[in-house]
Parts: structure tokens; sequence; C-alpha cells
């Protein structure tokens, strides 16, 4: 069971190159999310989605896009890459709204340079 | 908005010490609340939880409470070992609409000797 899968693991973009993070889960849930991870500071929410074709702002939108076609795929779109982007990012999902744990995948590694 | 707030880190103890990581919160309703664990290069796993007042989460030997006087949840066990080194994060869930979003902590790293 591969859970949720993240590609790629690392990336280094230049300023202004844009790029899309993949995110697949095999476990149908219907529930996805977007994090970055940056030193010292937790996870900050991105984006995430309830559904397929329904996605909405978390607290960190500014800079990043989203869509959900399917409800395996959540992939997250960088269209005009800042320094300020450099972080950790993960992908989760849940299979229900409340009390159900997060599975993350294994990160994407991204400095914008 | 919500908050979750932990001790700072790095945390560094022996093998066989006892661990305790502080965590507290501030939430408008009754939140859930969580631990996540995260091994070196990996992501986040949830260790356990606990959904109202007075609830004990456990797993692994690790145990925390849910305090609501106090707004705690801190994490504890009593012998750590060295595969317990990781990032520690203590998260509450926040319920926006129809969907609930987690808050986190910023994470406490542990790192236990032999």
């Amino acid at each position: 069971n591969a859970g949720v899968t993240q590609t790629p693991k690392f990336r280094i973009l230049k300023i202004g190159q844009s790029m899309t993070l993949q995110c697949t889960q095999d476990m149908n849930h219907n529930y996805m999310y977007w994090y970055r991870q940056d030193p010292g500071m937790g996870l900050k929410l991105i984006y995430y989605s309830v559904g397929a074709g329904i996605t909405d702002k978390g607290e960190v939108p500014n800079g990043y896009n989203v869509s959900r076609s399917t409800t395996e795929d959540f992939p997250l779109r960088l269209e005009l890459a800042a320094p300020s982007q450099t972080s950790v990012y993960f992908c989760a999902s849940s299979g229900s709204a409340y009390n159900s744990p997060l599975h993350f995948g294994n990160g994407t590694r991204l400095t914008v340079t | 908005g919500d908050s979750v707030t932990q001790m700072e880190g790095p945390v560094t103890l022996s093998e066989e010490a006892f661990l305790t990581i502080n965590c507290t919160y501030t939430a408008t309703g009754y939140p859930s609340l969580f631990w996540y664990v995260q091994y070196p290069g990996e992501g986040l796993q949830l260790l356990l939880k606990a959904t109202k007042a007075d609830d004990k989460g456990s797993n692994k030997g690790f145990e925390a409470t849910y305090r609501k006087e106090t707004t705690s949840f801190h994490l504890e066990k009593g012998s750590v070992q060295v595969s317990d080194s990781a990032v520690y994060f203590c998260a509450l869930s926040e319920r926006q609409g129809g969907s609930e979003k987690l808050v986190f902590g910023k994470g406490t790293k542990l790192t236990v000797n032999p």
C-alpha cells in the first residue's frame, strides 16, 4: 500500500520559473492538503480540498495554485518561483472531515535561487 | 485564530531517561489534540490523539492527557530509546465550515544518545 506519494523529492528552481509538485494517494481519501514546512516554524497550510472539483485556500496560499480533477491527485503549482518559496512541501490526505489522522507523503524539498 | 505553543528544542537525553515535551493551546471551541512524529527524511506520522477533556492518548510508550483546565497536552515517555530521536509536533483540529484543519506547533527536536 503506497499511501501518499509525492514527486519530485528534490528540486532547484531559478527565480521566475514554474513547476508542479505532484501528489497522489491510493486510499480513496476525499480530503487532501498541502503544507509547507520552514525551519523552526512548524507546518503552514497552503491549500486543501474536500473532494474532486473542490479546493480552498489555507493560511499561506499566495504564489500557489491547486486543482483536484480526481480523488487521487492533488497537484500544487508554483507559477513564478520566488526565494521565499524555498521550503519543504508536504501533501497529506485523510479519510473523513473530523478527528481523522492525516497521512503524509515524504515531502518535496524545493530551493529557489 | 487557534494556536499551539510547544517547548523550544532541541532536547537531548540519554537512553532510558524520562521525556516531557510541553504543549499548550489556544482555541475558541473544543478541539481534538494530536501529537505527530517526524523521523529524518520522512513525512509526519500520527503518534497519538485525544478528542475530549481528560482523554489520554497513548502509543509506543508515549502518553498525553487532554487537560482543558490548563489548556495543555504534554507528551511524556518513561524511558526513551535511541529510536525515538525525531521531531515531535503538537497539533489541534480547527473546524471551519464542513471540514477540519490541523494547526501545528513549531516542533521539538529530540535526540536520544546511547
